[in-house]
C-alpha cells in the first residue's frame, strides 16, 4: 500500500515568506507527527496528533510554526515569516495507537527547506 | 530535547565486519526503536525492542536493551555496501507515545 508522502520535496523561499508543508499519512494510522533535522543532526520533535485528541505542540521552536490536520488525515506544518535558521529537512511519519508505548513510525520522504 | 546519544558517531569497516553501534538514554521507557536514514531522508524502521526485553533479532541485526544501565546496541554482522547509513535510536517516555531521536551513527561500509 501507499506510504507516507509529503510534498513538496522541496522548498526554497525568501527570508520572511511563509511556507506550507503537507503530509498524507498512511490510511487507518490515527498518531502522526512532524520532526526537523538539520544537516548532520538527530531528529528534533516538533508535534503530534492522536486521534482527536488535542495535539502535542511542545516541540514547535516559535509561534511562528504551527501545525493542523484535518479530519483526522492529512496534514500541514505552516511556518510563518521563515528565518534562515529554519532551513532544515521536515520529516512527517504517521504510526497506529496502541497501549503500551510508541509503535513503528512510517516516515515520509521529507521536503527539504532552503531560506535564502 | 534529545534523550537518546549514539555512540559512535561515525563507523567505518570493511564488508564482511560486524558494526555495533550503542544508545544512552535518560528517563524510564516504554520501547527502544532502531531506525536507519539513507541520504538525509525518510527514515526507514530496523526493530523496536520493549522494556521488558533483553535481546531481539531481525535477519543481520541484533539489539540488546539493558534497563538498568539504561543503553542499547545494535549489532549488524556481516555487513555489505548497502547497510552505509546513519543509525538513531529512538526512545518513547514511560508517560508519553513521542519518540527522542539521537545524533546518529554515521555508519561506512568499504567495499
Amino acid at each position: 500500500g501507499a506510504g507516507v508522502s509529503q510534498s513538496p520535496s522541496n522548498k526554497v523561499t525568501e527570508k520572511g515568506k511563509d511556507v506550507e508543508l503537507r503530509c498524507d499519512p498512511i490510511s487507518g494510522h490515527t498518531a502522526l507527527y512532524w520532526y526537523r533535522q538539520s544537516l548532520g543532526q538527530g531528529l528534533e520533535f516538533l508535534i503530534y496528533f492522536q486521534g482527536n485528541s488535542a495535539p502535542d505542540k511542545s516541540g514547535l521552536p516559535s509561534d511562528r510554526f504551527s501545525a493542523e490536520r484535518t479530519g483526522g488525515s492529512v496534514s500541514t506544518l505552516t511556518i510563518q515569516r521563515t528565518q534562515q535558521e529554519d532551513s532544515a529537512v521536515y520529516l512527517c511519519a504517521s504510526s497506529l495507537h496502541r497501549s503500551g508505548g510508541a509503535t513503528e513510525q512510517f516516515f515520509g520522504p521529507g521536503t527539504r527547506l532552503t531560506v535564502l | 530535547s534529545q534523550q537518546g546519544e549514539e555512540d559512535p558517531q561515525a563507523l567505518s569497516i570493511q564488508e564482511g565486519e560486524n558494526a555495533t553501534m550503542n544508545c544512552s538514554y535518560k528517563t524510564s521507557i516504554n520501547n527502544l526503536q532502531w531506525y536507519r536514514q539513507n541520504s538525509g531522508r525518510g527514515l526507514v524502521h530496523l526493530i523496536l525492542i520493549r522494556s521488558n526485553e533483553r535481546e531481539k533479532h531481525s535477519g543481520r541485526l541484533r539489539v540488546t536493551l539493558d534497563t538498568s544501565k539504561k543503553s542499547s546496541s545494535l549489532l549488524i554482522t556481516a555487513s555489505r555496501a548497502a547497510d552505509t547509513a546513519s543509525y538513531f535510536c529512538a526512545t518513547d517516555d514511560a508517560n508519553d507515545y513521542k519518540l527522542s531521536f539521537g545524533a546518529g551513527t554515521t555508519v561506512t561500509v568499504r567495499a
